[in-house]
């Protein structure tokens, strides 16, 4: 069974840094794309970041480039998010996502999320 | 960016009614476009992918239909667990974006 854990959120400071982990199980994430996508309070899902599975190519929203590094330990089958220079508009529902295939850019697996709040 | 226009922006339908939902990119997005269902609390769940091919698990009364900058995704007899909100995705051009989401509610 395909399970994804996200941890690592909580309450940080305007300019500090937070990194999320996201584990996986029933799959390999260096055989699958994966992805972050965020939720606001009360708003719609925002695409953050994809890892390829092969070959490990990164990208990012522009919201977030130069602030969010995107990556993976295939020892632990774990995704990360390595958040810095942390803002309030960065306040979030933060989701890790199995994409469906290489070619398949939306996500058919999904962890519970985990929550970034960001104060002034 | 791509933008995704969803319409309405709430839907008011009485259970077992047929439910209607709109999506439009502003630009070709081929058949690379996804609906989401979601519930308070819940994270997305994948109804639809490749525009119109089912997630696996997902019942029939869901079809999606599209191509290029106009989608739908149609609920054919609303069941009580059926109200929620949902998005649309594409995956054509980087970045990825989504709707802003279209609510299903109780009429």
């Amino acid at each position: 069974e395909v399970q994804l854990v996200e941890s690592g959120g909580g309450l940080v400071q305007s300019g500090e840094s937070l990194r999320l982990s996201c584990a996986a199980s029933g799959f390999t994430i260096s055989s699958n794309d994966m992805s972050w996508v965020r939720q606001a309070p009360g708003k719609g899902l925002e695409w953050v970041s994809t890892i390829s599975g092969s070959g490990g190519r990164t990208f990012y929203a522009d919201s977030v480039k130069g602030r969010f590094t995107v990556s993976r330990d295939n020892s632990k089958n774990t995704l990360y998010l390595q958040m810095n220079s942390l803002r309030v508009e960065d306040t979030a529902v933060y989701y890790c996502a199995k994409d469906v295939d290489s070619w398949t850019g939306c996500n058919d697996y999904w962890g519970q999320g985990t929550l970034v709040t960001v104060s002034s | 960016e791509i933008v995704m226009t969803q319409s309405p922006a709430t839907l008011s339908v009485s259970p077992g009614e047929r439910a209607t939902l709109s999506c439009r990119a502003s630009q070709s997005v081929s058949s690379n476009l996804a609906w989401y269902q979601q519930k308070p609390g819940q994270a997305p769940r994948l109804l639809i992918y490749g525009a119109s091919t089912r997630a696996t698990g997902i019942p029939a009364r869901f079809t999606g239909s599209g191509s290029g900058t106009e989608f739908t995704l149609t609920i054919s007899s609303l069941q009580s667990e059926d109200f929620a909100v949902y998005y649309c995705q594409q995956y054509n051009n980087w970045p990825r974006t989504f709707g802003q989401g279209t609510k299903v509610e109780v009429k």
